[in-house]
């Protein structure tokens, strides 16, 4: 099993809306990220868990707060978001520790603030 | 810090014909590179990737890459391209903990 699973695939929400994206892997991965990806842009990265704990927040507003509850799974609650946070938000997977390997992505889930 | 830079932001080319995607890097320690897919409304698909060993790299749908240290880039080949590939090709440099992704080539196959 390679597959990072991502839920919703797509998402609308208002900006007083409370919402949670969802990632899952089974691969043994133990560290998981979330990158953001605006139209005709490469992915950004947002943060980055490793042993189940953050280890890199790329300076995201604290309306986005991601969560770790085990290795397998990664969350991203999402709340008070503003318009320009429309945007394909896409889950990834990779060994972890000094191991340089691939990353491997989930479908993504289509974001929509309106 | 490691960075990757794709000089092309767009290579249109007739289906059958050879393409290949350009991509340079720079960094100051090991070099672990990547050549990612992507196609409309999708995730990212590993096409190849870099680690050690042979500088030619071979992935799949036919693709390849050759690692060039002295010139300090990873260029992606195929040679002959189908309607299927058109689509985005992010080249990405494994940095500490992360990806480093460049700004991307749209491929564009055509008739």
């Amino acid at each position: 099993d390679t597959e990072v699973t991502q839920t919703p695939k797509h998402l609308v929400m208002g900006m007083t809306n409370k919402k949670s994206l969802k990632c899952e892997q089974h691969m043994g991965h133990r560290a998981m990220y979330w990158y953001k990806q605006k139209a005709k842009k490469p992915p950004e990265l947002m943060f980055v868990y490793s042993y189940e704990k953050l280890s890199i927040n790329e300076s995201v507003p604290s309306r986005f707060s991601p969560e770790c509850p085990n290795s397998s799974l990664l969350n991203l609650h999402l709340h008070a978001l503003q318009p320009e946070d429309s945007a394909l938000y896409l889950c990834a997977s990779s060994q972890g520790g000094l191991n340089p390997s691939e990353a491997f992505f989930g479908q993504g889930t289509r974001l929509t603030v309106v | 810090a490691q960075s990757v830079t794709q000089l092309d932001s767009q290579v249109p080319v007739f289906e059958e014909a050879p393409v290949e995607l350009r991509c340079n890097y720079s960094s100051s320690v090991s070099v672990y590179l990547f050549w990612y897919v992507q196609y409309p409304n999708q995730g990212l698909q590993l096409l190849l990737k870099y680690l050690s060993g042979s500088t030619l790299v071979k992935g799949i749908n036919g693709f390849e890459a050759e690692f060039n240290k002295s010139q300090t880039s990873f260029h992606l080949r195929k040679p002959s391209v189908h309607i299927s590939d058109t689509a985005e090709y992010f080249c990405a440099v494994r940095g500490f903990q992360k990806l480093v992704f460049g700004t991307g080539t749209r491929l564009l196959v055509s008739p």
